[in-house]
């Protein structure tokens, strides 16, 4: 069974900075790409960042590009998030989600159940 | 960057009703569409990828259909389970999702 676990959410003053790990399960980990979406609370969802699966390739959202740092170590069957000059505004729900392909490009498959970060003073 | 519209925002409807959620995309995205069904406090769940292929174990009342810019996701008989928001995203250029749609009980 895949799964997903997200960990390392909690409260941060803003400007402060916050690692997320996601650990992988039930599937070969260094075969997939993996992706970061959040969820602020009583929105939608938004789409952060995407990493292949040998770390070449890596893509962030506008809104985040610069502060987010997104990595993996496929021995570990883990990724992370490095989160960095928080704000307000990334108050939300933090997902890790694995990527699937097909003909039409990539879709996300299987998802974590989340980890709550809240950046507040 | 492509924006995604959904539409309506959100509606009501019966058990056994056919209900259709339109999401509409700023520029043609070929069939990079995906749908999302999420429940309150849950993670998201794929329902249908490539605009009409349906995700192994989701139900055949779920169906999607569309190209280029305008897509549709059909639900044939409403269930109550299938009271959620749902998304569409596209992976054309990036990704990027709809505001979603909550599907409400009338």
């Amino acid at each position: 069974e895949v799964q997903l676990v997200e960990s390392g959410g909690g409260l941060v003053q803003p400007g402060g900075s916050l690692r997320l790990s996601c650990v992988a399960s039930g599937f070969t980990f260094s075969s997939y790409s993996m992706n970061w979406v959040r969820q602020a609370p009583g929105k939608g969802l938004e789409w952060l960042s995407y990493i292949s699966s040998t770390s070449s390739t890596v893509y962030y959202a506008d809104s985040v590009k610069g502060r987010f740092t997104i990595s993996r170590d496929n021995a570990k069957n883990s990724l992370y998030l490095q989160m960095n000059s928080l704000r307000d505004g990334d108050t939300a729900v933090y997902y890790c989600a694995r990527a699937a392909h097909s003909g039409y490009g990539y879709y996300f498959e299987f998802w974590g159940q989340g980890t709550l970060v809240t950046v507040s003073s | 960057d492509i924006q995604m519209t959904q539409s309506p925002s959100s509606l009501s409807a019966s058990v056994g009703d056919r209900i259709t959620i339109t999401c509409r995309a700023s520029q043609s995205i070929s069939s990079h569409l995906n749908w999302y069904q999420q429940k309150p406090g849950k993670a998201p769940k794929l329902l249908i990828y490539a605009a009409s292929s349906l995700q192994s174990g989701v139900p055949s009342r779920f169906s999607g259909s569309g190209s280029g810019t305008d897509f549709t996701l059909t639900i044939s008989s409403l269930q109550p389970e299938d009271f959620s928001t749902y998304y569409c995203q596209q992976g054309y250029s990036l990704w990027t999702f709809g505001q979603g749609t909550k599907v409400e009980i009338k």
